[in-house]
């Protein structure tokens, strides 16, 4: 079936700290890739997307994420947090193959030290 | 302004008693979806609409319903509520499957 894991449940750093939210994904065709943030008490935003061309996709707020397709990956980083960037981090798969299933990770957590 | 509306925003009802949540949005987009947000789990999908009159289970549509009459809504409807379905609801559209979706505010409810 198909999945998207995302490791870690629940990161916790200090602000400047660099950041690398992990998720992978169970499917060997096409895909496009979303990274959706949740703030506290707030909605689902989209940070970025990749549907093609260059593997490395930068978003909102300084945000960035790497397409390894070979590693079924797309990892979603930033250099530097903020204290603002505490929220929860979603990240999504659509398979080219499905009608329209989109499946989402179960989340990371990102808590940011002041 | 674009948005996706939800209404009620917080709901506490009681087993088995019929309820609709409703969802509309006004982009005039063709794909519109509910999920359900549970702690640990992310958002599951529970039904999706291509359409007008096209609708499709998602991952867990056990105990929901949903229909498409018109473009801008797509209520959700549980029509003998259990505990189990206590959670966050999402409902969100976008122009199509691959394009971003755009988020309603959320509707929280519990079912005692």
């Amino acid at each position: 079936a198909q999945s998207v894991s995302q490791h870690n449940h629940h990161v916790i750093l200090s602000e400047a700290a660099s950041l690398e939210l992990g998720c992978n994904y169970s499917y060997g065709g096409t895909v496009n890739l979303f990274w959706y943030v949740q703030y506290p008490g707030q909605h689902l935003q989209l940070l970025l997307k990749y549907f093609s061309g260059d593997p490395l996709v930068k978003g909102i707020k300084g945000f960035e994420a790497e397409f390894i397709k070979s590693k079924f990956s797309f990892n979603l980083r930033k250099p530097s947090v903020q204290w603002s960037d505490t929220a929860e981090y979603f990240c999504a798969v659509s398979p080219y193959s499905s009608a329209s299933k989109i499946i989402f990770g179960s989340g990371t957590r990102l808590s940011i030290r002041p | 302004e674009a948005q996706v509306t939800q209404n009620p925003r917080y709901l506490i009802t009681v087993t088995g008693k019929k309820l609709t949540v409703t969802c509309s949005q006004n982009m005039n987009h063709e794909y519109m979806s509910w999920y359900r947000q549970d702690p640990g789990l992310g958002l599951r999908q529970i039904y999706y609409s291509m359409n007008v009159e096209v609708t499709d289970k998602g991952d867990v549509p056990e105990g929901y319903k949903v229909s498409r009459k018109e473009k801008r809504n797509f209520p959700l409807i549980l029509e003998s509520p259990s505990p189990n379905q206590t959670s966050l609801y999402f409902c969100a559209s976008s122009r199509d499957r691959e394009e971003t979706q755009y988020f309603g505010p959320g509707t929280r409810l519990l079912v005692l």
